[in-house]
């Protein structure tokens, strides 16, 4: 079955400490592979995506995630976390099936202490 | 350029009573589809469209009825509502990028409250 887990339901940090939100997928075909942010009330901006080539990328706001066929995995990382940072991050993985579904994980909430 | 734009923004429905949540988007996408969002359940697909004239189910359809006349316009209607449809609703638009990926730009969401 096609699923996202995104392990960490709720993820504290100090502000300019770095981060990590994991993400594993389970999915037959080619994965393409997006993190989402969502600030409270508002809707879902695109982070960052993952298609093909270099599996380390790079995405707005200083993250960047990096793929792991081997570990079906798509950690997504900030070396240093600003307090605007605090928001619900949620994984997502999608195929070349060419209809704009997308499987979403569960969301990780991030809360980022002064 | 407005991107993607849902409408209302808050609603409250009594059981039983129908709504039709607007969703249109200026971007000449191909590609629309429905999300609700509940705690702990991250988003899940209702249904989606790849092109004027052809929807199909996604995850949880069942209580959504959709229609696609136009490539702009996708409404999500709720015939008789219950309120285990008490969500957040977002509306997404997408492109196919060269390599087949879809890349969705999301709505602001419109909050159901079904009492």
């Amino acid at each position: 079955a096609q699923s996202v887990t995104q392990p960490d339901i709720h993820i504290t940090v100090s502000e300019g400490a770095s981060l990590e939100l994991r993400c594993n997928y389970s999915y037959g075909a080619t994965p393409y592979l997006f993190w989402y942010v969502q600030s409270p009330g508002q809707g879902l901006q695109l982070l960052l995506k993952y298609f093909s080539g270099d599996t380390l990328v790079q995405g707005i706001k200083g993250f960047e995630a990096e793929f792991k066929r081997s570990q079906s995995s798509f950690n997504l990382r900030k070396p240093s976390v600003h307090w605007s940072d605090a928001a619900e991050y949620f994984c997502a993985v999608g195929g070349s099936s060419n209809t704009g579904k997308l499987i979403f994980g569960q969301g990780t909430t991030l809360q980022v202490k002064p | 350029n407005a991107g993607v734009t849902q409408t209302p923004k808050f609603q409250v429905l009594k059981t039983g009573q129908s709504m039709t949540l607007q969703c249109a988007q200026d971007m000449n996408h191909e590609y629309m589809s429905w999300y609700r969002q509940d705690p702990g359940m991250g988003l899940r697909l209702i249904h989606y469209s790849v092109g004027a004239g052809i929807t199909d189910q996604g995850e949880v359809p069942n209580g959504y009825n959709v229609s696609r006349s136009t490539t702009e316009d996708f409404p999500l209607r709720l015939l008789s509502a219950a309120p285990s449809q008490t969500s957040v609703y977002f509306c997404a638009s997408s492109y196919s990028t060269d390599s087949g990926a879809n890349v969705l730009t999301f709505g602001a969401g419109s909050r159901l409250t079904v009492l």
